[in-house]
């Protein structure tokens, strides 16, 4: 059974443009989060959707967004980028929306010049 | 505001040392997770704990929850080059919470 997978795996963009991430969770999971890690750091919370609604939403700009589609894969979505949003982004799967075992993809790595 | 602190940061040691980490915050949560992420790749889930006091072993590392679910520890004996890695702790304190990560302990064994 394929685990959580994620595209692109690497990314490059230019500051002010738009950027859409995307998230395939584990089959039967219907919760779907979004982490932000930065080098060197813990990942940090950005959304949470289960059953297609948004959950939970950690302290980011509202430049970010996520949806949640019928069949639970998820994007992120993310506008007029800025240098300090280069990180590795990640997602993470589980069965329930109290999603304390939660099962990661191998990330995006966004780069943004 | 919920935090998790890690201690050390960074530790190296030799190949076949016992070492300790610690995951400490002041809130009380209802479980909490032991994560291993290997540089470019995501966390990869070691251990769940749910009840204070709590010790799991999973072959060479041992993990516990405090009795006041505020902190946790992970040892390990006997360490290996294959045990390099990120180690997360992630917390979460109810229902429908966002789960908090701490910043991590980077270990590195050397062989």
């Amino acid at each position: 059974d394929a685990g959580v997978t994620q595209s692109p795996t690497h990314l490059i963009k230019t500051r002010g443009q738009h950027v859409t991430l995307r998230c395939s969770p584990i089959s039967g999971h219907k919760s779907v989060s979004w982490y932000q890690q930065v080098l060197g750091q813990g990942p940090q919370f950005i959304f949470q959707y289960y059953e297609k609604e948004e959950r939970g939403r950690g302290n980011f700009p509202d430049r970010f967004s996520a949806r949640q589609f019928p069949n639970y894969s998820s994007e992120l979505n993310v506008n007029a980028l800025l240098l300090g949003d280069s990180a590795l982004y990640l997602c993470a799967s589980s069965l329930w929306a109290q999603n304390t075992e939660a099962f990661f993809g191998q990330g995006t790595r966004l780069t943004v010049v | 505001t919920q935090l998790l602190e890690q201690s050390p940061q960074f530790l190296s040691i030799q190949e076949g040392e016992n070492l300790t980490v610690y995951c400490n915050s002041s809130s009380v949560f209802s479980s909490l997770q032991w994560y291993r992420q290997e540089p470019g790749e995501g966390p990869v889930l070691l251990v769940t704990v749910v009840t204070g006091g709590e010790v799991k072993k999973l072959k060479r590392l041992t993990f516990q929850f405090g009795d006041a679910r505020k902190d946790s520890s992970l040892h390990i004996t006997a360490a290996q080059p294959g045990d390099t890695g990120l180690y997360l702790c992630a917390g979460a304190s109810g229902s429908y919470d966002k789960v908090i990560f701490g910043p991590g302990t980077s270990l590195s064994v050397i062989p």
